[in-house]
């Protein structure tokens, strides 16, 4: 079955671009779910969904993470990146990347990365 | 933004009993709501969509329903790997939005 893993640094410096990566596999990134989305969840804190794209590159973010978050598809290599920029230790998380399937939720979900915002 | 709540935080129960547990939504969602089940350390897992389907896999002693702004998720009788923390999110939407969880303790 289709299965997500999410990989990029663990550590990032306060101001900088926190870059992360989903690779699909088990299945095309162009079969199932077609929406890709993202979401994170502060250590304490509910979850929170950042963002997701079509297989197009149409997207659709959460307005309060939208002047800093940028997703991108890479359908060739069955992956979708998040970039996010400005990074403060509030964005420090473990971020997934799932299936969206809008209406009908997320499915599957990658094993979650976590991403320390630290100098 | 919706505002998702969930009742209780949290429950202590035991193997075999029957647990509830209640999403708001802060404006109707018609049934466009879905509930996870998180485990420490583990993404989470989709149980049920829509309300009231059950996603494949999920065994049957996991139920939901409501519609508009109240939801319930039912466990019939609590299985050990059952001990776990629930959220519901809401699907109607943008952006998509999570209720805070409900932990199932021992």
């Amino acid at each position: 079955q289709v299965q997500l893993q999410e990989s990029g640094p663990g550590l990032v410096k306060p101001s900088q671009t926190l870059s992360l990566t989903c690779t699909i596999s088990g299945g095309s990134i162009i079969s199932g779910s077609n929406y890709w989305s993202w979401i994170r969840k502060p250590a304490g804190r509910g979850l929170e969904w950042i963002g997701r794209i079509y297989i197009t590159g149409t997207t659709d973010y959460n307005p309060s993470l939208k002047s800093r978050v940028t997703i991108s598809v890479d359908t060739s290599k069955n992956q979708v990146s998040l970039m996010l920029t400005s990074v403060t230790a509030a964005d420090t998380a473990v971020y997934y990347c799932a299936g969206d399937y809008t209406q009908l939720g997320f499915d599957p979900w990658g094993q979650g990365t976590l991403v320390t915002v630290s100098s | 933004d919706i505002q998702m709540t969930q009742s209780p935080s949290s429950v202590s129960a035991s193997v075999g009993d029957r647990v509830t547990i209640t999403c708001r939504a802060s404006q109707g969602i018609s049934t466009w709501l879905a509930w996870y089940q998180q485990k420490p350390g583990k993404a989470p897992k989709l149980l049920i969509y829509a309300a009231s389907s059950l996603h494949s896999g999920v065994p049957s002693r996991f139920s939901g329903s409501g519609s508009g702004t109240d939801f319930t998720l039912t466990i019939s009788s609590l299985h050990p790997e059952d001990f776990a923390t629930y959220y519901c999110q809401q699907g109607d939407s943008f952006p998509f939005t999570f209720g805070p969880g409900t932990k199932v303790e021992i």
